[in-house]
């Protein structure tokens, strides 16, 4: 079935390093690429998205970068804060018979960023 | 970013009762809504599809019977866990997929209602 690949598992940086997720999906039909930010015991909050119509979109310290010949896409921060520590989920928008379509999350990356 | 509220946050039930849980958009119509689960340290797992006014689609391996899901307005959509058992206890999360045409639309996630079921 359709699958979305994400590494590394887990990351550990430098306060004002830059960090690095990356992710591939499976199904080339695929046009939109969120990123979800979530903290312990919360829901997940999108942080950033890409539609495959661009290669790269910005906002402030965050950026992704998406490669559709490859199927693979990339979430950069730069600057990192302790407050960046948490767990980051990628995502593939999927659709399926009947015309609905639904998003394949990656397995996540824990980041911690030390002071 | 657009609100998704859930509620209750929290909940504690005894084994045999059930369970609701309600997500709202607040400040949105959505005509889609998700229902996910999420065990500790592991990715989102897709539970059900709901769509205003139809039946939900549920994913295979979960039990319809068991996950009652109802989408009654643009706005609200519950999930009642029934006869509820301990394998039950989880995160569960609702999302809401803002409406429109073409691409595929933001999706924004609640906070989440911890189950535990003893």
């Amino acid at each position: 079935g359709e699958n979305v690949e994400q590494h590394p598992s887990t990351l550990s940086v430098q306060e004002g390093d830059s960090a690095v997720i990356k992710c591939t999906y499976s199904d080339s039909a695929s046009n939109y690429f969120p990123w979800y930010k979530q903290e312990l015991g919360k829901g997940p909050q999108l942080i950033i998205d890409i539609r495959s119509n661009v290669g790269e979109k910005k906002d402030q310290r965050i950026a992704v970068t998406l490669n559709k010949t490859a199927k693979h896409f990339s979430l950069h921060i730069t600057e990192t804060q302790p407050e960046d520590s948490a767990v980051y989920f990628c995502a593939a928008s999927i659709r399926f018979s009947g015309g609905y379509n639904k998003l394949i999350f990656g397995a996540g990356t824990r980041l911690a960023v030390h002071p | 970013g657009a609100v998704v509220s859930q509620h209750p946050s929290r909940v504690i039930c005894k084994s045999g009762t059930s369970v609701k849980i309600e997500c709202r958009s607040l400040d949105f119509q959505a005509t889609t809504m998700f229902w996910y689960r999420q065990f500790p340290k592991q990715s989102l797992m897709l539970m059900a599809t709901s769509n205003e006014g139809s039946k939900a689609t549920y994913e295979q391996g979960v039990e319809k019977d068991k996950f009652l899901i109802n989408h009654a307005s643009l706005t609200l959509s519950t999930l009642t866990v029934t006869s509820a058992h301990p394998e039950d206890s989880s995160f569960y999360i609702c999302s809401a997929r803002t409406p429109g045409r073409g691409l595929y639309n933001e999706q924004f996630f609640g906070p989440g209602t911890r189950l535990t079921v003893l």
